[in-house]
Order: structure tokens, then C-alpha cells, then sequence
């Protein structure tokens, strides 16, 4: 079946170490994926696209790789400040004929950064 | 400039009752998405609109679910009648035209809809 795993159990590191976030998929050939961050009682806060032809990504403090051979995606968030506890959404991004896309979600992974 | 809004924020009703939700997209966003969370379960895809065509239901659930978005605006989402297994958090998402801003969808802040 089709389906997006993302670590399960809840993160917590120390204040500016550096937190990397998994996510795996299978039976799928994204286009693109998404990385979006969702605070308590918020809907989901775009961070991060990257392109099946892109090995990494970078923002600020987050970077992003994408290996479409292992099917996995790795989201970083560097030099960690508390700011940054939340949880993290994968999300592959499937592009359909016309104008057509659709986002497919992993569960989250929470990230709690410890002052 | 405003964000994508969402009304009521939060819903509690009785089973075989309706309840209708409203999404306001930000202004000029033709594509919006309607997704919902069940607990304990990921974001799911229901329904993307680009104006006021529906350009993908393949997620809604079922007939009792009807979505509209009269003038390409706001967007309404009805579920008529509610079931216990509708209880969840429905969001509304919008992005600009295809040839803006490649993928990146803004994010209502949700309705929590309880069915008791």
C-alpha cells in the first residue's frame, strides 16, 4: 500500500543542537515534497519545496535533502532554539494532469527543543 | 495582507444534524483545497477547487458531503448528515494561480468539528 512514515515517537533535543527529521515513503514518484510546520490549535505553516531534481534545500536554519532512489526525505533544523518545538509535516506534493496537485501527509513528527 | 480564514472555529453537534463550515481563501488565490484530520490519523485530501470549478473530489467521503464555492470566493462545506465518524478537524487551504508560487499552500487555521 501506499503510505508515508515519519518518526513516530516525539524529539527532544537541547537547545542549539541540531534536529533532523525523517521521512519515508513508498509506491509513490512525487513531483515535489513539502516540509510544513504546525503549532497546537494551527493549521499547517509552509516551510520548505523541494524538487525531485534538487539533492538539498536550504532556508535559514532548516535544510532539506531528497533522495528519490531511497525514497526519503531529511529535515534539518540547526543551531535549535525552543521557537522551534513544534510539529513537523511531510507532505509529497502530486502533481496531476492539468492544474491539478494533491498533497499526501505523513502523521508529524514533534520536535521539543530543551533550553 | 489577510490570511485564509475559517468559520465557525469550532462545531459541536448532534448526529443526523448539518453543519456547514465556510472558508474565506486569501484574495486572488484560484486554487482552494479542502483537507480534514481525523485523530490519531494524517491530513487527508478532500477536494480542490480552482474558481468555482471543482477540479478534484476524488477525497471527499461520501454524498453526504457537498462542497461549494459560488463566484470562485469563499467556499462552503456541508455535511448533511453528520455522522459520528465526521468529527475530525477541517481545514481549508489556498495557493495562487498556476503560475505563482510553485506548490506552497496557506493554511486556514481549522475547524474542530465535534459529533456527539
Amino acid at each position: 500500500s501506499q503510505k508515508i512514515e515519519q518518526n513516530s515517537e516525539a524529539l527532544n533535543i537541547q537547545e542549539g543542537k541540531t534536529a533532523t527529521l525523517t521521512c519515508n515513503y513508498t509506491n509513490y514518484s512525487p513531483a515535489y515534497l513539502q516540509w510544513y510546520r504546525q503549532d497546537p490549535g494551527r493549521g499547517p505553516v509552509f516551510l520548505l519545496l523541494i524538487r525531485e531534481n534538487e539533492k538539498e534545500k536550504r532556508k535559514e536554519r532548516l535544510k532539506v535533502t531528497f533522495d528519490t532512489t531511497l525514497k526519503q526525505s531529511l529535515f534539518h533544523v540547526t543551531a535549535s532554539q525552543p521557537a522551534d518545538s513544534a510539529t513537523y509535516l511531510c507532505a509529497l506534493d502530486i502533481p496531476r494532469a492539468g492544474n491539478n496537485r494533491k498533497l499526501i501527509w505523513g502523521l508529524g513528527t514533534s520536535l521539543a527543543v530543551n533550553p | 495582507e489577510a490570511g485564509v480564514t475559517q468559520f465557525p472555529s469550532h462545531s459541536v453537534i448532534e448526529k443526523g444534524q448539518t453543519v456547514t463550515l465556510r472558508c474565506d481563501p486569501i484574495s486572488g488565490h484560484d486554487n482552494l483545497y479542502w483537507y480534514r484530520r481525523v485523530m490519531g490519523k494524517e491530513i487527508k485530501f478532500l477536494l480542490h477547487f480552482v474558481k468555482e470549478s471543482k477540479q478534484d473530489e476524488s477525497g471527499m467521503p461520501n454524498n453526504r458531503f457537498l462542497a461549494e464555492r459560488t463566484g470562485g470566493t469563499y467556499s462552503t462545506l456541508k455535511v448533511q448528515p453528520a455522522e459520528l465518524e465526521d468529527s475530525g478537524v477541517y481545514f481549508c487551504a489556498s495557493s495562487p494561480p498556476s503560475t505563482g508560487r510553485l506548490g506552497e499552500q496557506y493554511f486556514g487555521p481549522g475547524t474542530r468539528l465535534t459529533v456527539t
